[in-house]
Parts: C-alpha cells; sequence; structure tokens
C-alpha cells in the first residue's frame, strides 16, 4: 500500500542551527502539506504547497520556514534557525488531484528536539 | 471560521464494552469531517470521513460515526472496545473551498483496560 515517508523520524539540534525534513509524498499526489505537533497540543496547520508553489500558510509559517520541492519525488520543509519553541512533530500529509475534500495521507511524523 | 471540540482528553473503557468519542464542530460552510487515530510513535491514520453523502459513516476496525448537522456533532462510536484501539483519537473538519486546510481537535485518549 502506498505511503507517506519521513526521514529522519528523529533529529535533535542545537538551537540557531537549520534543520531540513524531508518528506516522500504518494508519488501520484499533487497537494503537499506540513502540519506540527507540539507534546500535550493539537495538531497545528503549517502550509500547503500545489503546482510547484505555496497555497496557503497560517501565522506560524515565518519567514524562517520554507518548503521545496527539488525534484519529482521529495517535498521538504526547512527551519533556517531553529528556536526552542520549534520543538516539534512534524507531520507531512499528501493528496491525490480531483475531489477538493478528498483524504489526506499523513506520515509517521519527524520529531525535532531544539536544545 | 471553522473549529472542532472534542469534549473528552480521556476516556477510559473496559475491553469489549462500546466506545463514544465526542466530537462537535463549528463551520461556516459545509463541512468534511474526519477522524484520525493516531498510536503511539506512530502517524495519523484516517478511521473514517463523511463528505456530505449519508449521514452514517462506517470506518476501518469497526468504527463509525454520524454526522448530525441539528446538533452540529460527530461522535465516533465502536459497539465493542478491543485491547488494540487504545490510541489518541482526533476529530477533523475542513470545507469546500478551504484549501483543505485540516483544523484538529485537541484529541481524545482512548484507554481500554482489561
Amino acid at each position: 500500500e502506498p505511503e507517506v515517508t519521513q526521514t529522519p523520524s528523529h533529529q535533535v539540534t542545537q538551537m540557531g542551527q537549520e534543520v531540513i525534513l524531508r518528506c516522500v509524498p504518494i508519488s501520484n499526489h499533487l497537494y503537499f502539506y506540513w502540519y506540527r505537533q507540539i507534546l500535550g497540543q493539537k495538531v497545528e496547520f503549517l502550509v500547503s504547497f500545489y503546482n510547484n508553489e505555496i497555497s496557503e500558510k497560517s501565522e506560524i509559517f515565518d519567514d524562517q520556514f520554507s518548503v521545496e520541492r527539488p525534484d519529482g519525488s521529495n517535498f521538504t520543509l526547512k527551519i533556517r534557525s531553529t528556536k526552542l519553541e520549534d520543538s516539534a512533530m512534524y507531520f507531512c500529509a499528501s493528496k491525490e488531484a480531483g475531489a477538493r475534500t478528498g483524504e489526506l495521507f499523513f506520515g509517521e511524523g519527524s520529531r525535532l528536539t531544539v536544545l | 471560521a471553522q473549529s472542532v471540540t472534542q469534549l473528552d482528553s480521556h476516556v477510559s473503557v473496559s475491553e469489549g464494552t462500546p466506545v463514544l468519542l465526542r466530537c462537535n464542530y463549528s463551520s461556516s460552510y459545509s463541512p468534511s469531517l474526519f477522524w484520525y487515530v493516531q498510536h503511539p510513535n506512530k502517524g495519523l491514520q484516517l478511521l473514517l470521513k463523511y463528505t456530505s453523502a449519508a449521514t452514517l459513516v462506517k470506518g476501518i476496525n469497526g468504527f463509525e460515526a454520524e454526522f448530525k448537522k441539528s446538533e452540529t456533532s460527530f461522535h465516533l462510536t465502536k459497539p465493542s472496545a478491543h485491547m488494540s484501539d487504545a490510541a489518541e483519537y482526533f476529530c477533523v473538519v475542513s470545507f469546500t473551498g478551504g484549501g483543505n486546510k485540516l483544523t484538529f481537535g485537541t484529541g481524545t485518549q482512548l484507554k481500554v483496560e482489561l
């Protein structure tokens, strides 16, 4: 069964360092998303991406964040200069083209710990 | 604006007894509603979804949910809990025209005891 894969599963970094979280969406999907879940809090929308550009972003997604689809398979989230409060589980998701209310398929998450 | 409220942060049931996880939503437009489950150290898995078809939706692992517009509710039920059902459950809403941005509830931790 096709699935969304994320790497790394866990990353520990020092405050101020750059981090890149990688995602391989399901191959025929065209819509891509990043969500995050700070420990003990709800899952929050960060950004959606379609047709090689950001289609929507939340207030959380400030200038420290960027997304990219560098090739036909990967979808990355970069945090330029990490802060303590960026520590969270980051989930990538993808959706196939077609119905606008289709199911999002989520990866298993990348846990980021900023020290 | 859309929002979703999960009324219970923790629910504990005995194995073999019914499960009820409550969810109420608020949406200015016709909503799509989902229940996702997250097992420890795992990703988010879709249990079921409502997208304006039948109001009683059946999902995987024996779960079902009923969309009640008059009560703005989408409660998740299962007739008989199994130990493997222990997990965190998220009620999620999106609406047509919302770009598929999902709004998550705060989650309900389900504990199943022998």
